[in-house]
């Protein structure tokens, strides 16, 4: 099975900064690989798919990188509204696995 | 506009069972591989199980395997999961989810519904 570990697990950044959140493979994943934003009491949304496609209507602050085993979420400068938890996920092959999730929070 | 409507969560004894329901809206049921994805109290998203669109394949995690089962009835727009034997660790919110494809090997999930609470507990 292919391990997916999210780092970190929570984030506190003032609003406007610029941040990172990285999602390691335990081994290539050909870069299927999704970004899930979910809001508390809110259903997980689709934001970046096959590593670094933005879907439609996703502001264009948030964007996808990364190869092989190695993937990150960027958003350019954070707003209030992108507090949330975020969740990567291989769909390469089965089982389908996730990160552990990271908790943005405004500092 | 997509709507997937889970129904059936509850508080359940160790051992015990539970049928959750997904009522899909919006959307030409049949064309789209279906998923569970559960998440624990204070743990991350697990995939549980996936279904074609056809209903004729299925796959499970190791996790659930041999006590949970998959349906779907696509003439209902209604997906299904069957828990059996359910214990303390199936304690989560249980997602309904929709892939991007009809065939088993969609396994990117475009659109997800709230969830239902199962609480496994005496």
């Amino acid at each position: 099975d292919i391990q997916m570990t999210q780092s970190p697990s929570t984030l506190s950044a003032p609003v406007g900064d610029r941040v990172t959140i990285t999602c390691r493979a335990s081994q290539s994943i050909n870069n299927w690989l999704a970004w899930y934003q979910q809001k508390p009491g809110e259903a997980p949304k689709l934001l970046i798919q096959k590593a670094s496609t933005l879907e439609s209507g996703v502001p264009s602050r948030f964007s996808g990188s990364g190869s092989g085993t190695q993937f990150t979420l960027t958003i350019s400068s954070l707003q209030p509204d992108d507090i949330a938890t975020y969740h990567c996920q291989h769909y390469n092959n089965y089982p389908i696995m996730f990160g552990q999730g990271t908790r943005l929070e405004i500092k | 506009e997509v709507q997937l409507v889970e129904s059936g969560g509850d508080l359940v004894q160790p051992g015990g069972s539970l049928r959750l329901s997904c009522a899909a809206s919006g959307v030409t049921f049949h064309n789209y591989a279906m998923l569970w994805v559960r998440r624990a109290p204070g743990k991350g998203l697990e995939w549980v199980s996936s279904i074609n669109g056809g209903g004729d394949s299925t796959y499970y995690a190791d996790s659930v395997k041999g006590r949970f089962t998959i349906s779907r009835d696509n003439s209902r727009s209604t997906l299904y999961l069957r828990m059996n034997s359910l214990r303390a660790e199936d304690t989560a919110i249980y997602h309904c989810a929709k892939s991007d494809c009809d065939s088993i090997g969609c396994k990117l999930i475009a659109f997800w519904g709230r969830g239902t609470l199962v609480t496994v507990s005496s």
